[in-house]
This record gives structure tokens, C-alpha cells and sequence, in this order.
């Protein structure tokens, strides 16, 4: 999965704490978005980032905060995290067209 | 709201059969639609990227095909391996112009020795 890196690639948290997510792109690519894959589900949409300086709700966005400072870096914040929220987190990049998707390597998260 | 189903969910095959993946989408303005493998505990590998225009696309043993105006997609898996055992993801990138790709939950397959 090059070209898409995300950190930390394991984190476990206590319920109530805070965390971010870090993902950055050296692609040039406009588009970038945050998923989580929990078991049976798929991958569901959190936010996105249709280009820089602007972001839209997924399809799951409660308890998520997102930040798209530049163009490589679009950030998900867990403001107080819940178990709910304990999954896989996989960001991803797109080219314009949608001819180049790319994704990061994956994050697990834990909420005890 | 675009939303993209896979069926089956799971699937269990003798090695060396040939088998079909199923993946549906409720609005066809769809700009393409591609196949993922996934390996338990891995990230998402790209197989197969079909674009709007277009009806298939093949690499090696696997086979996609599109038919956008009835939503569906097919990938075609020739003479089935253990190795091909993984979980297989469809997805379509649509949206206008706020790009979004929906993923269907994925056929989890094996395939036995």
C-alpha cells in the first residue's frame, strides 16, 4: 500500500480518553477518506475529504472528528472514545477519476 | 444513497473449481467499480477496476464483468486455489462530484485442498 501511512498501527485506549489518527498521502491525490471494518460489516464510511480545507459526514460519523489541514494529512479524532468504537481503521486516497485507489495499512484500535 | 450488497456471504469450495461472486449497487451513475482481496488481519489489496464504459477486465485466473444498467457485477474465479481463500470486497466509486466509494460487507471464501 504505498503512498497512503497511517499511524499508530495498534492503540488501545480507556473508555473517555482522546486519540488521533494520523493518515497522510504524497500522491497528490484531492480525495481522502476514513473507513472502519468491524466483523460481518464491510467497510463503512466515517468522513471524507473531497478536496483540501473541506469534509463530509459518512455513513457512521458519531464520535468522530475530522481534519483536512493539507493536502497530504486528513486526521480522524476520537474526542472520548467509546467501546463501540473498537475496530479496524483504514484511510484511503483517490485520484480524481477514481482510477487509483490506494489504501493505508490498517489501524486497531481497542476501547477498554 | 448508493448502497452495494455481495452475495453470498461465505462460500466453501473444492480446490480447482471454477465460482462466481456476486456484487449489486442500487444507482448505476457509478464512475467505476473494483475488487478487493482481503487477507485476515491484512489491509485491502486491488484485483480488478472496471471503468463505467466499460463491460469486463481480466488478470490471470479472475474475470470481472459489469452490467451498469442492472447494477451488478460478477468476478469469476477459474480453477480455484487454496491460496485464493480470503475475504472478497466489491466496491463502487460514485457520487457526483463529492467522490465516494461504498463498499459492499464482502464473501468470505474458501477454498479446501
Amino acid at each position: 500500500n504505498a503512498g497512503v501511512t497511517q499511524t499508530p498501527k495498534f492503540q488501545v485506549l480507556k473508555t473517555g480518553q482522546s486519540m488521533t489518527l494520523q493518515c497522510a498521502q504524497d500522491m497528490n491525490h484531492n480525495s481522502m477518506y476514513w473507513y472502519r471494518q468491524d466483523p460481518g460489516m464491510g467497510l463503512r464510511l466515517i468522513y471524507y475529504s473531497a478536496s483540501e480545507g473541506t469534509t463530509d459526514k459518512g455513513e457512521v460519523p458519531n464520535g468522530y472528528n475530522v481534519s483536512r489541514l493539507n493536502k497530504r494529512e486528513f486526521s480522524l479524532r476520537l474526542e472520548s472514545a467509546a467501546p463501540s468504537q473498537t475496530s479496524v481503521y483504514f484511510c484511503a486516497s483517490i485520484d480524481r477519476a477514481g482510477n487509483t485507489i490506494y489504501f493505508g495499512e490498517g489501524s486497531w484500535l481497542t476501547v477498554v | 444513497k448508493q448502497e452495494v450488497t455481495q452475495i453470498p456471504a461465505a462460500l466453501s469450495v473444492p480446490e480447482g473449481e471454477n465460482l462466481v461472486l456476486n456484487c449489486s449497487f442500487t444507482d448505476s451513475a457509478i464512475y467505476n467499480l473494483q475488487w478487493f482481496r482481503q487477507d485476515p488481519g491484512k489491509g485491502l489489496t486491488s484485483l480488478l477496476l472496471i471503468q463505467s464504459s466499460q463491460r469486463e477486465q481480466t488478470s490471470g485466473r479472475l474475470n470481472a464483468s459489469l452490467d451498469k444498467s442492472s447494477g451488478r457485477s460478477t468476478l469469476y474465479i477459474a480453477a480455484s486455489q487454496p491460496g485464493d481463500s480470503a475475504t472478497y470486497l466489491c466496491a463502487v466509486f460514485s457520487g457526483g462530484s463529492n467522490y465516494k466509494l461504498t463498499f459492499g460487507k464482502g464473501t468470505l471464501l474458501t477454498v479446501n485442498p
